[in-house]
């Protein structure tokens, strides 16, 4: 089965903290892709990033790192020094195939709320 | 051109209105998706379009009718809807090449059924 569990309901940080949201996948292929996204209030699903399965390098950008781990069938998200913009909600998907076509396999989500 | 474009914005509808749902992309992708999108639940799939070809319907109640009319474009139209549709649906769009093909989403029409 395809599945993708964020256990993590809601966090609440303040300002400036490290926050870490939590991303275990479940699945028969051997090779995959794996995403993460922001959904702040106004709706829109922003991409943040995409990883494949063959490649375990844990990746940087700004603020933002990730952490890819295959022997746990993680795929956790740290931002560091949180700030009031990164309150949103946050989706881990897993894609899979079905038929001639791809489709996503999204987490529940993580709402995050930093406060000043 | 590196975004996807839905209208309208907000969409309130009675049950025997017909309306559409339009999006559009202009990243030369050739796979477009509906999603549905309930408040406090992760988007789920409505339709899959992949060379303007229907290519996954989950199962979506006929009141819901997909168009692909050329590679930029994907409308959803609505007829005799229910209460229970009311929702975020949102658009989608990606390359069909495995190693590119994060979905870009647009920022969805919030549809209010009366």
């Amino acid at each position: 089965a395809q599945k993708v569990t964020q256990a993590q309901t809601e966090i609440s940080v303040v300002e400036k903290e490290d926050v870490t949201l939590d991303c275990v996948y479940e699945t028969r292929d051997t090779t995959y892709y794996l995403f993460w996204y922001k959904q702040p209030p106004s709706g829109e699903l922003v991409f943040l990033i995409r990883r494949n399965s063959f490649d375990e390098q844990n990746e940087i950008s700004g603020r933002y790192s990730w952490n890819f781990q295959k022997s746990t069938s993680s795929f956790n998200f740290t931002i560091t020094a949180s700030q009031v913009v990164d309150s949103a909600v946050y989706f881990c998907a897993l894609r899979t195939r079905q038929g001639g076509s791809e489709k996503l396999v999204f987490g529940k989500g993580t709402k995050l709320t930093v406060n000043p | 051109d590196t975004e996807v474009t839905q209208t309208p914005k907000h969409l309130v509808m009675g049950m025997t209105n017909k309306k559409s749902l339009k999006c559009e992309q202009h990243m030369g992708h050739r796979a477009m998706y509906w999603y549905k999108q309930k408040a406090k639940k992760p988007p789920e799939l409505m339709f899959v379009y992949s060379y303007e070809k229907l290519s996954i319907n989950e199962s979506v109640p006929s009141r819901f009718s997909p168009e692909c009319p050329n590679s930029s474009l994907l409308n959803l139209h609505l007829h005799a809807l229910q209460p229970e549709d009311s929702a975020l649906y949102l658009c989608a769009s990606s390359f069909v090449v495995r190693d590119q093909n994060e979905q870009f989403f647009g920022p969805g029409t919030r549809l209010t059924v009366l």
